[in-house]
């Protein structure tokens, strides 16, 4: 499984976008990158996925370049709500494969 | 949309009793997925199921056992109970056999062991 490596806190001010990068040097040829939001006491909920280029949903986007080995999370003007710990994970998803949550960014967003 | 549920949402035990968690995934789903997270600590990956089978083993103590259901639920039975086995138990599921789609948590149960 590729280790990742992220931020372990950002600040932010309602309305900025935030952007979160993620590392993963070690992305096998078949993995995909998914990002998942985590508030205080409830599951991981998941973001947004992807295997190349640039996903978009309606809640975020997600930058990957040609190599691969590092992924943006893009959260436009985030407010106060979006507070939360943001997982970034690489794997396949594939026949009950695991997910290997590694330290998370702490978004804190101010007014 | 259904999401996945777990039951019951909060447990007290006591040291050495057992417990049972119950997960019902996502309708359709055929995989489910259970993970520990303790205080302060990322989710762990514990066991996963793809249709009724285990498909992938994690940090599971011996003490602990789950299976999937033909109905595709699943329960995590825990014996012994332990001071340490206090935390969060999050049931993930899947639609594993369309190629990675993301797996979707339910909210929890926490345990306390007193």
């Amino acid at each position: 499984l590729a280790k990742t490596t992220q931020p372990i806190s950002m600040d932010s001010y309602e309305g900025q976008e935030v952007n979160i990068t993620c590392s993963h040097n070690n992305i096998a040829t078949n993995d995909y990158i998914t990002w998942y939001q985590q508030f205080p006491s409830q599951g991981p909920r998941f973001i947004i996925q992807g295997y190349k280029t640039k996903v978009t949903n309606e809640v975020a986007s997600l930058f990957i370049p040609a190599d691969r080995k590092s992924s943006t999370l893009s959260l436009p003007r985030v407010s106060l709500s979006d507070t939360a710990v943001y997982y970034c994970l690489v794997g396949l998803n594939n026949a009950g494969n695991m997910l290997t949550f590694g330290g998370g960014t702490r978004l804190m967003v101010k007014p | 949309a259904a999401g996945v549920i777990q039951s019951p949402r909060h447990l007290i035990k006591e040291k050495r009793e057992t417990a049972t968690l119950k997960c019902y995934p996502i309708p359709r789903h055929d995989t489910v997925y259970w993970y520990q997270q303790g205080p302060g600590q990322d989710p762990q990956f514990l066991i996963s199921f793809y249709e009724k089978m285990q498909s992938d083993k994690g940090s599971i103590p011996d003490r602990f056992s789950a299976q999937q259901f033909s109905d595709y639920h699943s329960e995590l039975n825990m014996s012994s109970l332990e001071l340490g086995d206090s935390a969060l138990y999050f049931c993930a599921s899947s639609l594993a056999s369309q190629g990675n789609q993301p797996q979707h948590f339910g909210d929890g149960t926490r345990l306390s062991i007193l």
